[in-house]
């Protein structure tokens, strides 16, 4: 198993509070990648990372940020947290150079915003 | 826009029977991988099945195989003799290669596996 953790994996917080989750990688792939899954949306791209600094958008990027200082690190931060961010997060990695992107995913975080 | 459907939002099967999940897919992209990923109730998302769009030959990976007709952009999975474990969502995905090689997600099929 690809060596991908998540922290915290469980988390209660209220609205209007700061929230950072951590991914944290072991293999030493490029390519980080920060989802959310939703009942009836699958999974939905939030942001990527495609090297230490390097980010981008993806399709529900509005209300977060992310950071990446380190390879094996992947922050997502929830600026001000509101009831439709309550949701499961998944960090996922890929490895570089290969044209396939295959992804192998974190355990997932199960985020509420009271 | 790359889109990614599956069209069966449940399906059951026996114990030791097979049964097909149906994927369909669009892309402009000449080459490309497509991927069955498995969701059991443990969350934990699980690579199960990838296929290049240029083998011809359907890839298979013990009692799972795809049947990849790429002239249609259809990509199903097979599960061969189920067992209890196989009980998951199963979600097809496919990469789009203009961003970073996100994963663009179909809205998944929850098989439950019936004794």
């Amino acid at each position: 198993d690809a060596g991908i953790t998540q922290s915290p994996r469980h988390k209660v917080t209220e609205t209007g509070t700061p929230v950072t989750l951590r991914c944290h990688q072991t293999e030493n792939h490029r390519y980080m990648y920060w989802y959310r899954q939703d009942p009836g949306h699958g999974l939905r791209l939030i942001h990527y990372s495609y090297g230490v600094k390097d980010t981008d958008k993806g399709e529900v990027s509005d209300g977060y940020s992310v950071s990446r200082s380190k390879t094996e690190d992947f922050l997502l931060t929830l600026e001000s947290a509101t009831s439709s961010q309550t949701s499961v997060y998944f960090c996922a990695i890929s490895e570089e150079g290969t044209f396939y992107h295959e992804q192998y995913f974190g355990p997932g975080t199960r985020l509420t915003v009271t | 826009a790359q889109t990614v459907t599956q069209s069966q939002p449940e399906m059951s099967v026996q114990e030791a029977e097979t049964v097909t999940l149906s994927c369909t897919y669009d892309t402009s992209e000449s080459n490309y991988y497509l991927f069955w990923y498995k969701q059991p109730p443990s969350r934990q998302m699980i690579l199960v099945i990838r296929q290049e769009a240029y083998k011809q030959q359907n890839a298979t990976e013990n009692r799972f195989s795809v049947n990849f007709q790429k002239a249609a952009k259809s990509f199903s999975l097979k599960i061969s003799d189920s067992q209890l474990g196989d009980t998951a969502m199963y979600f097809c995905a496919s990469p789009d290669y203009n961003q970073g090689g996100k994963l663009i997600f179909g809205q998944g099929t929850e098989l439950s596996v019936k004794p």
